[in-house]
């Protein structure tokens, strides 16, 4: 078990700018999981995905936001057009097929700054 | 509105005393509750994981404890340590992937 990976750890960029996030689960696990979280407050779920499929996204993932999971393994994120707004730290998630009282075992996040 | 509330927003310490956390959760429908522990600049690591049979489940130094009737559970440190400084995350599942997380509370543990 190596864990959620996710990279790059940091991004800093210009407003306005494109950026991608990877996520590498854990092998085994076929549920993966996007979060935002802002400084002092708790994860907001942002989209969530079983194998390859897109299984739900939340409001907060406005036209700008697009997941992927071509392959049902590692997953992207990409942000369009930065704002200002969208500085905070994404969060992956991983967990394996079950009755959902599995643990989520997160990865460290990539911590996203808007200049 | 299915809403997780934690308190205290933070907390400060001595090491080697002993804290509780709270959780008052509005959440419906239930599937459990789960305590996760955050570094700073880390992602969050599990602690604990109740369902609604459970009302308590314990993690060495930690013990979790659930009242489904009144929707509250708390998280209890013992002999608290330097390490144990960190944000406590309180979450609540719906089932499937819904989960609702609080805010968290933010422990400092000083020497």
């Amino acid at each position: 078990d190596t864990g959620v990976s996710q990279n790059p750890r940091h991004k800093i960029t210009k407003r306005g700018q494109n950026v991608t996030f990877r996520c590498d689960p854990i092998s085994e696990h076929n549920r993966l999981y996007w979060y935002r979280q802002t400084l002092g407050q708790g994860p907001e779920f942002l989209t969530y995905f079983q194998n390859e499929a897109q299984l739900e996204k939340s409001r907060l993932l406005s036209d700008r936001f697009s997941a992927e999971r071509p392959k049902g393994s590692f997953s992207t994120l990409e942000i369009q057009r930065t704002e200002q707004g969208d500085s905070a730290m994404y969060l992956c998630a991983s967990s394996p097929q079950g009755d959902g009282n599995q643990p989520q075992h997160f990865g460290d996040g990539t911590r996203l700054s808007i200049l | 509105k299915n809403q997780v509330e934690q308190s205290p927003q933070s907390l400060i310490i001595l090491e080697g005393k002993n804290c509780t956390l709270q959780c008052n959760y509005t959440v419906s429908p239930f599937s459990n509750l789960r305590w996760y522990k955050q570094d700073t600049g880390r992602g969050p690591v599990s602690l604990t994981i109740m369902t609604f049979s459970e009302n308590t489940k314990s993690n060495g130094r930690y013990t979790a404890t659930l009242d489904a009737d009144t929707k509250q559970s708390s998280l209890h440190i013992t002999a608290s340590q330097l390490s144990d400084s960190a944000s406590y995350i309180c979450v609540v599942s719906l089932g499937g992937f819904k989960t609702i997380f609080g805010a968290g509370t933010r422990l400092f543990v000083k020497a």
